[in-house]
C-alpha cells in the first residue's frame, strides 16, 4: 500500500527484555516522528529525524529508549529492558514537509500495541 | 509544558444528534487541528485551523479556532454511525524548535446508537 506501515502489529514481551518496532514512511516522505498512545490518553511526542539532520530525542521517556533511521526511510524504535509502564501503542507518522509545515501534514500508521507482561 | 484539555472525555448519543466537543490550553496555540481515530488505526486529520477565529467546515463537520488562541471546538452536525471514534485535537508547541511535533489532547470517545 501507499500508507506508513509499522510493524509488528502486536508485540507482547516479557519485563525486562528488548522490542524493536519497526516503521516504514511512506516513500518520499523526508519527516518521520514516533508517538505513544496509552490507554484511554493522547497521544506523546517521542522523536523526530528530519533528513540527514539530528534527530529531535527530546520526547523519548527514558534512555531506554532509543530510535534509528537508515538510509533516510525506514525507521525503528528500540525499547531495552522493558517495563510494564511501557506497555502502549506506538505511532509512527511520516510527512513530506520538514519543520512547521509538518505539523499539519503528518500521515499516521496504525500502530504497534506493545504489552509488557 | 503546554497541555490540552479536552472535553468531554466520552459521548453516547442518538444517530441524527449534533456533537460538540472542544479544547483548551493555559498557553496560545498557533495552529489547531482535529483528528478523528478509529480502533486499530492511526489518527486522520478532519480538519486544520491557522488563524484566531477561523471557523472552518468539511462535510457536517465544523471547527473554529478561539480568538484567545487558547481554545478550540469541533462541532459534528447529524451524526451517523460511522461518527464513532476518538476525537483529538492537537497542535504544535508554542515556541518550541521547528520540527513540526504535535501535542495532543487526551480524547474525545463518540459513540452513536443507531
Amino acid at each position: 500500500g501507499a500508507g506508513v506501515s509499522q510493524s509488528p502489529s502486536n508485540k507482547v514481551t516479557e519485563k525486562g527484555k528488548d522490542v524493536e518496532l519497526r516503521c516504514d514512511p511512506i516513500s518520499g516522505h523526508t519527516a518521520l516522528y514516533w508517538y505513544r498512545q496509552s490507554l484511554g490518553q493522547g497521544l506523546e511526542f517521542l522523536i523526530y529525524f528530519q533528513g540527514n539532520s539530528a534527530p529531535d530525542k527530546s520526547g523519548l521517556p527514558s534512555d531506554r529508549f532509543s530510535a534509528e533511521r537508515t538510509g533516510g526511510s525506514v525507521s525503528t524504535l528500540t525499547i531495552q529492558r522493558t517495563q510494564q509502564e511501557d506497555s502502549a501503542v506506538y505511532l509512527c507518522a511520516s510527512s513530506s514537509y520538514p519543520g512547521a509545515k509538518g505539523a499539519d501534514t503528518q500521515y499516521f500508521g496504525p500502530g504497534t500495541r506493545l504489552t509488557v507482561l | 509544558g503546554q497541555q490540552l484539555n479536552q472535553s468531554p472525555q466520552s459521548m453516547f448519543i442518538q444517530e441524527g444528534e449534533d456533537v460538540s466537543m472542544n479544547c483548551t490550553s493555559s498557553s496560545i496555540f498557533n495552529t489547531w487541528l482535529w483528528y478523528k481515530q478509529d480502533p486499530g488505526e492511526g489518527p486522520v486529520l478532519l480538519i486544520a485551523l491557522y488563524k484566531a477565529g477561523e471557523l472552518t467546515s468539511n462535510g457536517r463537520l465544523t471547527a473554529q479556532f478561539g480568538i484567545t488562541r487558547k481554545d478550540s471546538f469541533l462541532n459534528i452536525s447529524a451524526s451517523i454511525p460511522s461518527d464513532v471514534g476518538i476525537y483529538f485535537c492537537a497542535g504544535p508547541p508554542f515556541g518550541s524548535s521547528n520540527t513540526g511535533k504535535l501535542i495532543f489532547g487526551q480524547g474525545t470517545t463518540l459513540q452513536v446508537k443507531p
